[in-house]
């Protein structure tokens, strides 16, 4: 079975604060994703990596950073947490196929409350 | 401009009636398709996917059919049970490309009543 499992299921930080969030994968997959999931948003794609220190934005990258050292772990950043940031964080990964048609799989989320 | 479209935001059925989730699609260069369950709190699961080659795939109780030339797909759950009440995620991948991403609609909750 994949597995994806996140830092911290629940956060509560300061406006201005520096958060960050971890995710890490156990199936050796290339691919990690991290979304934020508001009510009637669904899931918006902040950032992607597809290989180790390889990064591209997703669809609302603002506000947002990531690290990818090793292939396994995938940080997001809040250089400067904002309520508008308060939401919930999910990580995903998939492996890299020839023929693409890849199954994400996600983390438990992380539910950040930026006060 | 949203390319995966799930019209309805929510879905409530009678236990062990059937559950029909539609969704709609307007890239013709999507080739695979995948249903996402979420219950609150908790990470998105896969469901079942489908690829464009087919225009049915049946995993127990749960079927997903595509109808590629209307540009829609829906997700039938018979019978429908209680634990199925969640949110439901379509989600779809292009061919080729360096698009690593899939695009996903905003979710249909649905409700199944005892």
């Amino acid at each position: 079975d994949v597995k994806v499992t996140q830092s911290s299921r629940y956060l509560v930080k300061r406006t201005g604060e520096k958060v960050f969030l971890e995710c890490v994968q156990d199936m050796d997959h290339e691919n990690m994703f991290w979304y934020r999931q508001d009510p009637g948003l669904g899931l918006r794609l902040i950032y992607f990596s597809y290989d180790v220190k390889m990064k591209e934005k997703g669809d609302i990258p603002e506000g947002y950073s990531v690290s990818r050292e090793k292939k396994e772990r995938f940080s997001l950043i809040l250089e400067s947490a904002s309520t508008n940031q308060t939401s919930m964080y999910l990580c995903a990964s998939s492996p890299l196929l020839a023929g693409g048609q890849e199954t994400q799989y996600f983390g438990p989320g992380t539910r950040l409350l930026v006060l | 401009d949203q390319q995966v479209k799930q019209n309805s935001p929510s879905l409530s059925v009678q236990e062990g009636r059937i559950s029909i989730l539609n969704c709609d699609y307007t890239n013709s260069m999507f080739d695979y398709f995948l249903w996402y369950k979420k219950y609150p709190a908790e990470g998105p699961t896969f469901l079942i996917s489908i690829s464009s080659i087919k225009d049915k795939n049946e995993d127990g109780r749960f079927t997903v059919f595509l109808n590629k030339s209307a540009k829609h797909l829906s997700l039938h759950i018979v019978p429908s049970q209680p634990g199925d009440s969640a949110v439901y995620f379509c989600a779809a991948d292009s061919i080729g490309g360096s698009n690593y991403k899939l695009t996903f609609g905003k979710g249909t909750l649905l409700t199944v009543n005892p």
